[in-house]
């Protein structure tokens, strides 16, 4: 089992441009949420997408959109890139679905993908 | 002021001392508290979560929620140098997938 993949792992752009981000989720899951980590910060929720839609969004302008293909992998889009969208986003994957009665669903993180705007 | 407080550090202990981090937050609707560790370059890894209040102990590791005074804390015995690591606390709604994380603790522990 590969776990969550990211790609690229590290990526370098410039003001104003734009960017894609990719994510794999772990096997036999079907929900993946995108998080944006600054540097010595935690985690902060970008939005959720499970059934190729997006079902929760935390609070990023709309220069952050994303998607979610049939096979469950998801890409993130960020526009208009600024100075301060430089961090580690990081891609985490679920499943909707409850094993065993369990009422939590683990999400496992992937490496993530680090963005330097210069 | 963020939803979840968590005291940076660095943290440095000696060698198979105890680690002792917490968590403060201000919405009582959480449900899941958990707590992540993440290790430089890597994406961080779930240790341990609870639901509602009470411990938790899973090895050398307790989880505690006190959901009275809105605080988690989590304890490390007999801790290692391969302990060294930022440790983030994450909670959650009962419904829903997001996690609001604190900012995180960096910890050292030295042979």
């Amino acid at each position: 089992d590969a776990g969550v993949t990211q790609s690229p792992t590290h990526l370098i752009k410039t003001r104003g441009q734009q960017v894609t981000l990719r994510c794999s989720p772990k096997s036999g899951h079907d929900t993946v949420s995108w998080y944006q980590q600054a540097l010595g910060q935690g985690p902060q929720f970008i939005f959720q997408y499970y059934e190729e839609e997006e079902r929760q969004r935390g609070n990023f302008p709309d220069r952050f959109s994303g998607h979610q293909f049939p096979n469950y992998s998801s890409e993130l889009n960020v526009n208009a890139l600024l100075l301060g969208d430089s961090a580690l986003y990081l891609c985490a994957s679920s499943t909707a679905h409850r094993a065993g009665g369990t009422p939590y669903n683990e999400q496992f993180f992937g490496p993530g993908t680090r963005l330097t705007v210069l | 002021q963020k939803e979840v407080e968590q005291d940076p550090g660095p943290l440095s202990v000696p060698e198979g001392a105890i680690v002792s981090l917490n968590c403060t937050y201000s919405n009582s609707a959480f449900q899941y508290f958990m707590w992540y560790r993440q290790y430089s370059r890597k994406g961080p890894e779930l240790l341990m979560y609870t639901y509602s209040s009470g411990n938790k102990e899973d090895g050398r590791f307790t989880a505690q929620v006190d959901k009275s005074s809105k605080y988690i804390s989590l304890f490390i015995r007999d801790s290692q140098p391969s302990d060294s690591a930022t440790y983030l606390c994450a909670m959650r709604y009962a419904a829903g997938n997001k996690l609001t994380f604190g900012g995180g603790t960096r910890v050292l522990v030295k042979p």
